[in-house]
């Protein structure tokens, strides 16, 4: 079974800061896939990275996929209140097979 | 992207009933699965069904507990059996489309 770690589990920031989350994994994944979700509603997705090394932006979020394909981050630059949420790293999927979800991050951003 | 709806959306039931959870997806597609998350935690996988057969369960889920109905290639039905206050959760129905995961809203149940 494939297994991801994410860390850190929970953060709470000032609006404004810059933070990191951590994806790590002793597997391989073809794809990983960056996924948030508010209270109420299922996850959506961010992203997916596909090629070890890739870096994705979008808007001030960045994402990235280590080289070996075995971890990726996500960096939020000037964290506001609108970022609030848990943040999902997942892998493993493809086609007809299902995520398997790390444990999530979640983040608070006050105002 | 898919649409995908849930039914209830929420629901407060008596331990020892049962509830079932209605997933509709806005076109066909051929693989959903069934999430469970529990408060605070992340998502975890209960079973994924294929229409046209039995649905397959991960470790820790069993049949008896969370029967699965995939009538057609829209709909699903998720049944929690035999309630105790530790099924108290979110529960997502899921599919693919083009590559991409999709998540319906998520029935928040709680078991008293």
């Amino acid at each position: 079974t494939q297994l991801l770690e994410q860390s850190p589990q929970f953060l709470s920031i000032q609006e404004g800061e810059n933070l990191t989350v951590y994806c790590n994994s002793s597997s391989v994944f073809s794809s990983l896939q960056w996924y948030r979700q508010e209270p109420g509603e299922g996850p959506v997705l961010l992203v997916t990275v596909v090629t070890g090394g890739e870096v994705k932006k979008l808007k001030r979020l960045t994402f990235q996929f280590g080289d070996a394909r075995k971890d990726s981050s996500l960096h939020i630059t000037a964290a506001q209140p609108g970022d609030t949420g848990l943040y999902l790293c997942a892998g493993g999927g493809s086609g007809n097979t299902p995520l398997v979800f790390g444990k999530g991050t979640r983040l608070s951003v006050i105002a | 992207s898919a649409v995908i709806s849930q039914k209830p959306s929420r629901d407060i039931c008596q331990r020892g009933t049962s509830l079932t959870i209605q997933c509709q997806v806005d076109s066909q597609v051929t693989m959903m699965f069934w999430y469970r998350q529990q408060p605070g935690q992340s998502l975890t996988l209960i079973a994924t069904a294929n229409q046209g057969s039995e649905a397959t369960y991960e470790s820790g889920f069993v049949i008896d507990k969370f029967p699965i109905s995939r009538p057609n290639l829209t709909f699903s039905t998720l049944t929690v059996s035999n309630m105790s206050p530790e099924d108290s959760s979110i529960y997502l129905c899921s599919t693919y489309r083009e590559e991409t995961q999709y998540f319906g809203p998520g029935t928040r149940l709680l078991v008293l």
